[in-house]
């Protein structure tokens, strides 16, 4: 079965500072990959979206992410932080041979001390 | 900005009953998903709906479960005999609808079931 894994569950980080989260999947076909926010009290919104192309993807509010097919990975970047990307972030897969669902990872929390 | 919405925003409902839970997708909207996420959980997806009938639905979308776009707007997802294992937040979400699963979803804000 298709899995969708975010290694970190937390993270604590002051603002300016990098942030780098994980996201891997078990895939092996072609897949679309995602990265969707969670802000406090908010609703998931997409962050950035990888279908095809470049695999370097920028997204809104600076996060952009890089898809490495050898290592079945898409890490989500933002080089510098501010306090209000304080959320939860989901890595989302959807494996194209499956029809259009979506396989999550578990999330992970970010919070950035101002 | 075009969102989608769902109603009611908390449900709470006594085990064994009936509830049904709303959500007006985009407009311009083919595809309707339900997805949910048990506390401390991952989203798990549902169902999926696209022209009138289910594209596809999980294990966990049981005979309990049905969905319904009983007009031009909305489209429900009724859980009939509640367990206390559905206690969840329930998300919504819409897509256009594209070829090769290049399609990206947007989600409502949630229902969150609790079942007593």
């Amino acid at each position: 079965a298709q899995s969708v894994s975010q290694h970190n569950h937390h993270v604590i980080l002051s603002e300016a500072a990098s942030l780098e989260l994980g996201c891997n999947y078990s895939y092996g076909g072609t897949v679309n990959l995602f990265w969707y926010v969670q802000y406090p009290g908010q609703h998931l919104q997409l962050l950035l979206k990888y279908f095809s192309g470049d695999p370097l993807v920028k997204g809104i509010k600076g996060f952009e992410a890089e898809f490495i097919k050898s290592k079945f990975s898409f890490n989500l970047r933002k080089p510098s932080v501010q306090w209000s990307d304080t959320a939860e972030y989901f890595c989302a897969v959807n494996r194209v041979a499956a029809g259009n669902k979506l396989t999550f990872g578990g999330g992970t929390r970010v919070l950035v001390k101002p | 900005e075009p969102e989608v919405t769902q109603t009611p925003s908390h449900q709470v409902t006594q085990m064994g009953q009936e509830v049904i839970l709303r959500c007006v997708p985009i407009s311009n909207h083919l595809y309707f998903y339900w997805y949910r996420q048990i506390l401390g959980q991952k989203v798990e997806f549902l169902v999926s709906f696209y022209n009138n009938e289910i594209s596809e639905k999980s294990e966990i979308f049981d005979d309990q479960f049905s969905v319904e776009r009983p007009d031009g707007s909305n489209f429900t997802l009724k859980i009939r005999s509640t367990k206390l294992e559905d206690s969840a937040m329930y998300f919504c979400a819409s897509s256009v609808g594209r070829q090769n699963g290049a399609d990206t979803q947007y989600f409502g804000p949630g229902t969150r079931l609790t079942v007593l």
